[in-house]
């Protein structure tokens, strides 16, 4: 059974830093690329970042709204994904969720499975 | 960035009810087009991807068709289970976005 469990959310102040944990099982971790997704409260979703499996060198992309203060990394020896979160700003508040891409040989896939979410609280 | 723009914003509906939800591209996304259903407090599920193509798992009631910029989501014969909110979702061209959600109310 795929499962994906973030960790790590709490309250920072504005400027501060946060890394979030995404411990991941029931699949190849190495296999699939893998992303951040979060969702401010009562609005809708967005994309965070992305990295992409060994095969594509685990290169990564990211949202224009946390790039250069957001980093997505991964370790495969502990099939963990993580989000590095510096100079935080209030509207960074918002649960987040990691999710892994599924894959059925296209090339594109959306988002298969997602964790239940963390939520980060960016307030002074 | 391809904005994503949904209608309606919030729907009314009745179990045994035919809907339909549209997503609107600001460009073409050829059929890389997602859909997620989403209740509250819980994370989004995949139930289609390709446009049309059904997720393992998820009841035959759920459609997805379009092409390019214009697409739909129709849910044949609402279940209680179904009322939740629905997105869609472009992964044609970074940055990914999703559009801004239909509420599915009775």
């Amino acid at each position: 059974e795929v499962q994906l469990v973030e960790s790590g959310g709490g309250l920072v102040q504005p400027g501060g830093s946060l890394i979030l944990s995404c411990a991941a099982s029931g699949f190849t971790f190495s296999d699939h690329y893998m992303d951040w997704v979060r969702q401010a409260p009562g609005k809708g979703l967005e994309w965070v970042g992305r990295t992409r499996n060994k095969a594509q060198s685990y290169t990564t992309e990211y949202a224009p709204s946390v790039k250069g203060r957001f980093t997505v990394s991964r370790d495969e020896s502990k099939q963990s994904l993580y989000l590095q979160m510096n100079s935080l700003k209030t509207e960074d508040t918002a649960v987040y969720y990691c999710t892994r891409r599924g894959d059925d040989g296209s090339g594109y896939f959306p988002f298969d499975y997602w964790g239940q979410g963390t939520l980060v609280t960016v307030s002074s | 960035d391809i904005q994503m723009t949904q209608s309606p914003s919030t729907l009314s509906a009745s179990v045994g009810d035919r809907v339909t939800i549209t997503c609107r591209g600001s460009q073409s996304v050829s059929s890389w087009l997602a859909w997620y259903q989403q209740k509250p407090g819980k994370a989004p599920k995949l139930l289609i991807y390709k446009a049309s193509s059904l997720q393992s798992g998820v009841p035959s009631r759920f459609s997805g068709s379009g092409f390019g910029t214009e697409f739909t989501l129709t849910i044949d014969s609402l279940q209680p289970d179904d009322f939740a909110t629905y997105y869609c979702q472009q992964y044609d061209n970074f940055p990914l976005t999703f559009g801004g959600g239909t509420k599915v109310e009775i």
